[in-house]
């Protein structure tokens, strides 16, 4: 069956700290992995988008990891700010049906 | 280059009346997928659509629960004889055709039941 398993399922750190969001899945044939923002009230926004061939991925602050072979990502975000107070999503498709499988997603909140 | 478009923002209906929330895809993206979003909860998949075509609505609960993708103007969720259980956030996402490609989200639609 495919699933997508995020830890934790919230987060709560100081204003500057940095922390890694974990993804494990079970999605095969393994197409991408997306990690999404969704904002209080919003649509998610895609971060990143790594493929199989890819190990590590950034944008700004946000750094994502992927280990095909163990099928785990993570998401390194470093010197938080108050803004990072999110949802944080990860997103797996395969390579069949043009599916998408979603995360529960970890839900992040940083204090000043 | 306009994103996903879901309108309305915001939507409150009464219990048993029907509520119809619409979708227009980034221009050049034929794919439409529905999710719906409980409050503290997370996304949960309800129906995917291609430009006249239902592709799985594995997702959607069945009855009351409609979804169309015309040829021509936005793809449509219809839910009929709303109960105050189908309050919730309903977003939309459009992709091109591939998984390996845009998949992009709106910015959903609230339905709130009285």
């Amino acid at each position: 069956k495919n699933q997508v398993e995020q830890s934790p399922q919230s987060l709560i750190i100081l204003e500057g700290k940095n922390c890694t969001l974990q993804c494990n899945y079970t999605v095969s044939p393994f197409s991408n992995l997306r990690w999404y923002k969704q904002d209080t009230g919003r649509g998610p926004v895609s971060l990143t988008i790594m493929t199989f061939s890819e190990n590590t991925k950034s944008n700004g602050r946000y750094t994502a990891t992927l280990d095909a072979d163990t099928k785990q990502s993570s998401l390194h975000i470093t010197a938080s700010q108050l803004s990072d107070s999110a949802s944080y999503i990860c997103v797996v498709s395969a390579n069949t049906g043009n599916q998408f499988y979603f995360g529960t997603g970890t839900s992040l909140t940083v204090i000043p | 280059n306009a994103g996903v478009m879901q309108n309305p923002r915001h939507l409150v209906r009464r219990r048993g009346q029907e509520a119809r929330l619409r979708c227009s895809p980034v221009k050049g993206h034929s794919h439409v997928y529905w999710y719906r979003q409980l409050p503290e909860e997370g996304l949960k998949f309800m129906v995917y659509l291609q430009k006249e075509n239902i592709i799985d609505e594995s997702g959607m609960p069945k009855e009351r629960f409609s979804a169309e993708f015309p040829k021509e103007g936005p793809s449509i969720l219809r839910i009929q004889q709303v109960v105050r259980g189908d309050s919730a956030a309903y977003f939309c996402a459009s992709s091109p055709g591939n998984t390996g490609s845009g998949y992009t989200f709106g910015s959903g639609t609230r339905l709130t039941v009285v």
